[in-house]
Formats: structure tokens, sequence, C-alpha cells
């Protein structure tokens, strides 16, 4: 089946530091990719979608100039959390949309990013 | 997106059929059902979609009601390893664009 890997899969850094989570589809391409950030005990909140060679698109309360998306390539999406603060610490799953059209299902799940800010 | 409403947990005896609810009372006509979940401190995995008919896979079974106001996903023979929160998300279908989001999900816990 599809799969989706994010790296790394789980991160400690400073309050104020900058910190990036790739997400790579690889064994398909994905023009679109979704970040979804989720708490303790709490469900799954999407905070973008990327479209590769253009802008994200952010969720209403996300601060774009904070969570810096890239989708540069088919099968490559990046997150960077800029100066980042404790309350920035959660779990950070992407997901991939298989533009191909093929396959019962076309959205993948990545096994997430657990970052923890100090 | 339409919304779904779940209950928040549920318990179900191992080897026993786990049958979970959800209601989506305003789903639109081209709105499907999705069905994940997710392990603890795990990305979510797809269970099964369903638009009208009934669909079965190797996982589990979906059952959409004929008005299509509610569904039931039924895992035939839980095991312990199908410990995990279940969603329910309704949306447009992959060629319309959409979101996946996520409600707060049933927890479903097996038990021996």
């Amino acid at each position: 089946g599809a799969v989706v890997s994010q790296h790394p899969s789980w991160v400690i850094c400073k309050s104020g530091t900058s910190v990036k989570i790739e997400c790579r589809s690889l064994d398909f391409q994905a023009t679109t990719m979704f970040w979804y950030r989720q708490f303790p005990k709490q469900s799954l909140m999407l905070m973008a979608t990327s479209n590769e060679g253009s802008k994200a698109t952010y969720e209403q309360g996300v601060e774009k100039d904070k969570f810096l998306i890239n989708h540069a390539s088919l099968t490559l999406s990046t997150l960077t959390v800029t100066s980042a603060h404790p309350e920035d610490s959660s779990f950070y799953i992407c997901s991939a949309r298989d533009s191909s059209g093929r396959g019962a299902y076309e959205q993948y799940f990545g096994p997430g990013t657990r970052l923890t800010v100090t | 997106d339409a919304k779904t409403t779940q209950p928040p947990s549920m318990d179900c005896a191992e080897g026993r059929a786990a049958n979970l609810p959800c209601n989506h009372s305003t789903i639109s006509g081209n709105e499907y059902v999705y069905w994940y979940r997710q392990i603890h401190s795990q990305g979510p995995q797809y269970i099964i979609h369903g638009l009208k008919n009934n669909e079965t896979n190797e996982m589990a079974s979906l059952i959409i009601t004929e008005d299509r106001k509610s569904s039931t996903l039924i895992l035939p023979h839980a095991t312990l390893r199908d410990t995990a929160v279940y969603y329910c998300i309704v949306r447009v279908g992959r060629n319309q664009g959409g979101k996946l989001i996520f409600g707060q999900g049933t927890e479903l816990s097996v038990k021996p």
C-alpha cells in the first residue's frame, strides 16, 4: 500500500529555535499534502493544505508566518515551526493525497512527529 | 463538510463484533462517509468508505442507512489490536477536493 514517511519521528528543541519536519510520499506522487497537529487526548486539527508549486492554504487561526510550509516536489512537503515555544509542543501529522487517482482511497497519513519544546 | 456525531467511548469483548455508530444527518448528496482509526501515538489508518451502498473489505463492513443520515462500522471479530479511536468523517469525493476534518471520534476498548 501507499506509504507516507515523516522525519524526524521525534524532536526536542529549545525555546526560540526553529524545527523542520519532512513529509514524504514514498511510492506515489502527491500534488496535495495536509498538515495536522494533535494535542494529548484531543483529535487531529487541520493546520494547512500544501499544494506542490504554490503557496499553502492555512486554516483559520493558524499563523502562516510561524508554521512555514514548503511543497517543493511531488513527493516532499516540509513544515518549519519558527521560533518555537513550549505551547508548540505537539504531535504533528502529515497526510498526502495520491495524484494518480488509483486506489480505493486517496489520502494516506504519516506516522507523526512528536515535538517537544523546552 | 457535514458534521458527524459519535459516542465518545465503547467497550467490546475480544472475538465479538464491534458496531460503531455515526450520525451525519446533514450529509449532502455528493459527500462520502469515511472511517479512519488511530492507534495510540500513530498516524490515522484508513478503514473503509462509502457513498450509498454498504461496503465490505478485509478490515470491516460499512452499513449506511437508506436516508444516509447515519452509518455503522462493523469490525466482525474484534481483537485487542483493534483498540483505537475510530473517526467517522463525511466529505466530498476525491475529484471534488475536500478535506478530512476529524471530530472527537469513538474510543473503542477491546477487552479480553
